[in-house]
């Protein structure tokens, strides 16, 4: 099973900074199948970026992600209020089963 | 529009089991593979395990194996997913979430609104 380890555990940060997440995998995540995910308190995860660095429908270009192999990163690059949340990465190339970072925590400084 | 409506929370004694249902509507019900997430207090996301509604079969994270099991009705277009042997440790919010059939892999993109269990004697 590849773990996930996502670093930063809490980052603190004011709008308008830029944010850089990191996520490492323990073993190489195939095709890049790497995903993004935002939650905010009460609500369910919403998919920022797909295959590393897709990002999903409607979401805004101030979120982005790279890498591939092991490494992977999201940006976002202005931070906005509503951005403050808990993101995670996930691993879905050993489809059908996926796999979940224990999630980075940005909050506002 | 694609939504996943998930039935409402539960309160478990420890050793019960609980059932939760997650209707589909707005895309073709058995297009879509359904996941199963857990996120405890305060914790972080938990895959639980995954049924195909097209042909019913499943793949179950390890450390639920004995304990889970996830059906399908395609009538409703509902998907359940039963928690046997009620722990404390159990107590969480339980999600749904769907991606659609491989290939190539997609990971879930809709999501219910999550179902609170909470297990206590």
């Amino acid at each position: 099973e590849i773990v996930l380890t996502q670093s930063p555990g809490t980052l603190s940060l004011s709008p308008g900074e830029r944010a850089t997440l990191s996520c490492r995998a323990s073993q190489s995540v195939s095709s890049s199948y790497l995903a993004w995910y935002q939650q905010k308190p009460g609500q369910a995860p919403r998919l920022l970026i797909y295959g590393a660095s897709s990002r999903a429908t409607g979401i805004p270009d101030r979120f982005s992600g790279s890498g591939s192999g092991t490494d992977f990163t999201l940006t976002i690059s202005r931070l906005e209020p509503e951005d403050f949340a808990v993101y995670y990465c996930q691993q879905y190339g050993s489809s059908p089963r996926i796999t979940f970072g224990q999630g980075t925590r940005l909050e506002i400084k | 529009q694609v939504q996943l409506v998930q039935s409402g929370a539960e309160v478990k004694k420890p050793g019960a089991s609980v059932k939760v249902s997650c209707k589909a509507s707005g895309y073709t019900f058995t297009s879509y593979y359904m996941h199963w997430v857990r996120q405890a207090p305060g914790q972080g996301l938990e895959w639980m395990g995954i049924i195909n509604p097209s042909g019913g079969s499943t793949s179950y994270a390890q450390k639920f194996q004995g304990r889970v099991t996830m059906t399908r009705d395609t009538s409703t277009s509902t998907v359940y997913m039963e928690l046997s042997s009620l722990r404390s440790e159990d107590t969480a919010v339980y999600y749904c979430a769907s991606s659609s059939a491989p290939p190539p892999p997609f990971p879930p993109r809709v999501w219910g609104q999550g179902t609170t269990v909470t297990v206590s004697s």
